[in-house]
């Protein structure tokens, strides 16, 4: 089977301007998880889809962070303005309800923030 | 919330011999503990897991032991090889429990390096 796509793979922007990145789970795949990985640290839950809703997001920043699931499968995050201390690498990953618990990863968006 | 340690951050091990990454968690909730590899620059992979009702799991030269009561578990990697050369990260999670979800709290994460 196809794993979770993500794109850009690199980004790199000045602070204060928008980003958003895409991504695409594994077919079949009704919940969604973006992360944020600092580098040399493990990554960090952003949020939490299951189908289209966002059923946990106490850790977006929701200041500058939004994210989006509209029709339950790919999803979009977005950062708007910015800041330096964004710079990270950007994953999505996916898992089956009803199924095991095990979350696959993307390739993840590697940001950085000039 | 959930706090997951995990030492050493990192190992450095002659080809052939064992490595053991060791982790800690604090929520009594967890009942799903997933190790990860993730090589530089590519994405997490799930190499191994085990759930609260089991003790110990093995799959070829990699095992890992949990001790529910200690709250801590354990990735055993036996006949290292250069490719075992990677970052590994240990993760917990509540399960597939509606209410708490699918969330991974994972550690920080263990650069070992296989020495050939």
């Amino acid at each position: 089977e196809a794993g979770v796509v993500q794109s850009p793979r690199y980004k790199i922007i000045e602070k204060k301007q928008p980003v958003a990145f895409w991504c695409n789970p594994i077919s079949g795949h009704n919940t969604l998880y973006w992360y944020r990985q600092n580098l040399g640290q493990g990554p960090e839950l952003l949020i939490r889809y299951e189908n289209e809703e966002a059923v946990d997001d106490s850790q977006l920043p929701k200041d500058r962070f939004s994210a989006e699931r509209l029709k339950g499968v790919d999803s979009t995050l977005k950062i708007q303005p910015a800041e330096l201390g964004d710079s990270a690498v950007y994953l999505c990953a996916s898992s089956s309800m009803g199924s095991t618990d095990t979350q696959y990863f993307g390739p993840g968006t590697r940001l950085t923030v000039l | 919330g959930e706090n997951v340690e995990q030492h050493p951050s990192t190992l450095s091990v002659q080809e052939g011999d064992s490595a053991v990454i060791k982790c800690t968690y604090s929520d009594s909730a967890s009942n799903y503990f997933p190790w990860y590899k993730q090589e530089l620059g590519k994405r997490p992979q799930l190499i191994i897991d085990i759930r609260s009702n089991v003790g110990e799991k093995k799959d070829q030269r990699i095992a890992v032991t949990l001790n529910k009561t200690a709250k801590h578990f354990s990735l055993h990697i036996t006949e290292t090889q250069p490719e075992d050369s990677a970052v590994y990260f240990c993760a917990a999670s509540p399960g597939m429990i509606k209410a708490a979800g699918n969330k991974l709290t994972f550690g920080g994460g263990t650069r070992v390096l296989v020495k050939p």
